[in-house]
């Protein structure tokens, strides 16, 4: 079965610094690869998607995220952090045998500090 | 706007009672779901339907049912028969390209659901 995992449940940035939000995968086969984001008490919104390609992809509000096949990981980034950055983020993977269903990692709580 | 309403946006629900939470979308997808947010859980999905009058269980389906009777509408009942309903229930919808669902979820504001 397919999965994915956030080893961290927060991370702290000051304002301007780089912020990072890790992501391992579990898949057999080419994985199809999602990060979406959550402020509070909303629902979620997507940032971007990897399925084949380019291994960096680009999403939205400056949002990018590193496939990295040998370390089965898709870690998000953003190089310059803001206030307004500060929400849930979640990694999700598409189930192979069924591309209507995602799993959903446990969630990052990142805060962005003034 | 386009977009998915959900309501009601609060619900409280005394034990043994079902409660059916509404789901409406305006963004002509064909797919929708429904999922429950627990803390530090993530997101379990309940149920899907990739098309009206069809529908499939999910991860975590038990004590819950739906219906799709009509594309723009995907109500949830929580029966008596859900052991810990108390939640914040996500519905979402997806969008198909060449035949394929690409797994881009637009996601409702939420029903949170205690019971008292």
């Amino acid at each position: 079965a397919q999965s994915v995992a956030q080893p961290e449940d927060q991370v702290n940035v000051a304002e301007g610094n780089p912020l990072t939000v890790k992501c391992t995968y579990s898949v057999s086969g080419n994985p199809y690869l999602f990060w979406y984001v959550q402020y509070p008490n909303r629902g979620l919104q997507f940032l971007l998607k990897y399925i084949t390609g380019d291994n960096l992809v680009k999403g939205s509000y400056g949002f990018e995220a590193e496939f990295n096949k040998s370390q089965t990981s898709f870690h998000l980034k953003k190089p310059s952090a803001l206030v307004s950055d500060s929400a849930l983020y979640f990694c999700a993977v598409r189930d192979l045998g069924d591309d209507y269903k995602l799993s959903f990692g446990a969630g990052t709580t990142v805060t962005v500090r003034a | 706007d386009g977009g998915i309403t959900q309501s009601p946006k609060y619900l409280f629900r005394k034990e043994g009672q079902n409660v059916t939470l509404s789901c409406e979308q305006n963004l002509n997808h064909d797919a929708m779901y429904w999922y429950r947010q627990d803390p530090g859980q993530g997101l379990r999905l309940i149920y899907y339907s990739q098309i009206v009058n069809d529908f499939q269980k999910g991860d975590i389906a038990e004590g819950y049912s739906v219906s799709r009777e009509k594309k723009e509408s995907f109500p949830l009942t929580v029966t008596s028969a859900q052991k810990n309903p108390t939640a914040f229930y996500l519905c979402a919808s997806s969008r198909t390209s060449g035949g394929m669902n690409t797994g881009e979820l637009f996601f409702g504001e939420g029903s949170r659901l205690t019971v008292l």
